[in-house]
């Protein structure tokens, strides 16, 4: 149990363009989901935490007009990167935080690259 | 100053070591540790939860925290091939329902 996936896993578009990317836990209910992003060899910066039914909490230099958050239920949050630039290339990575338990689990990530 | 500070390596033991990965911290507020395992280009996997301090065993990894240092650990025995990934660790102050706080991650090279 406690899986989460994200799609697509990986996604290439030209600068300029708005990229949305999906996380849902498949197995089990999650009010709180997390938008995390990684640059090689660095470690998980968190960007957001969602609320199902609510805005989410930006971390403080991430732009919220830029990266649009949505979880419209208890399975589902997306990303979208609007206008995405270059610079926006990253390993994008959401979790879940499972009812009842201490512990988030990952998705697998996805992988953006903006030409 | 970071938050967390663990050792990037990259650490290359044989097969059969014992692994010893290492994280400090300066919030004194974290009492949730985590451990998780990347492998590269995909999304971390929990190995071991442990709030406060103490010791936690699961199969071949164990989990040290010792609060009052500011230090946790984690032990991996007999360590295999297939143990080679990155190492995470992780802290919050309020659970899982909180924003974790992760190290850079120590890359682990187990060689046959």
């Amino acid at each position: 149990g406690a899986v989460v996936s994200q799609h697509p896993s990986w996604v290439i578009c030209k600068s300029g363009t708005s990229v949305k990317i999906e996380c849902r836990s498949l197995d089990f209910q999650a009010t709180t989901m997390f938008w995390y992003r990684q640059f090689p060899k660095q470690s998980l910066m968190l960007m957001a935490t969602s609320n199902e039914g609510s805005k989410a909490t930006y971390e403080q230099g991430v732009e919220k007009d830029k990266f649009l958050i949505n979880h419209a239920s208890l399975t589902l949050s997306t990303l979208t990167v609007t206008s995405a630039h270059p610079e926006d290339s990253s390993f994008y990575i959401c979790s879940a935080h499972r009812e009842g338990t201490y512990e988030q689990y990952f998705g697998p990530g996805t992988r953006l690259t903006v030409t | 100053q970071k938050e967390v500070e663990q050792d990037p390596g990259p650490l290359s033991v044989p097969e059969g070591a014992i692994v010893s990965l290492n994280c400090t911290y300066s919030n004194s507020a974290f009492q949730y540790f985590m451990w998780y395992r990347q492998y590269s280009r995909k999304g971390p996997e929990l190995l071991m939860y442990t709030y406060s301090s103490g010791n936690k065993e699961d199969g071949r990894f164990t989990a040290q925290v010792d609060k009052s240092s500011k230090y946790i650990s984690l032990f991996i025995r007999d360590s295999q091939p297939s143990d080679s990934a990155t190492y995470l660790c992780a802290m919050s102050a309020y659970g899982a329902t909180n924003k974790l706080i992760f190290g850079t991650g120590t890359l682990l090279a187990v060689q046959p």
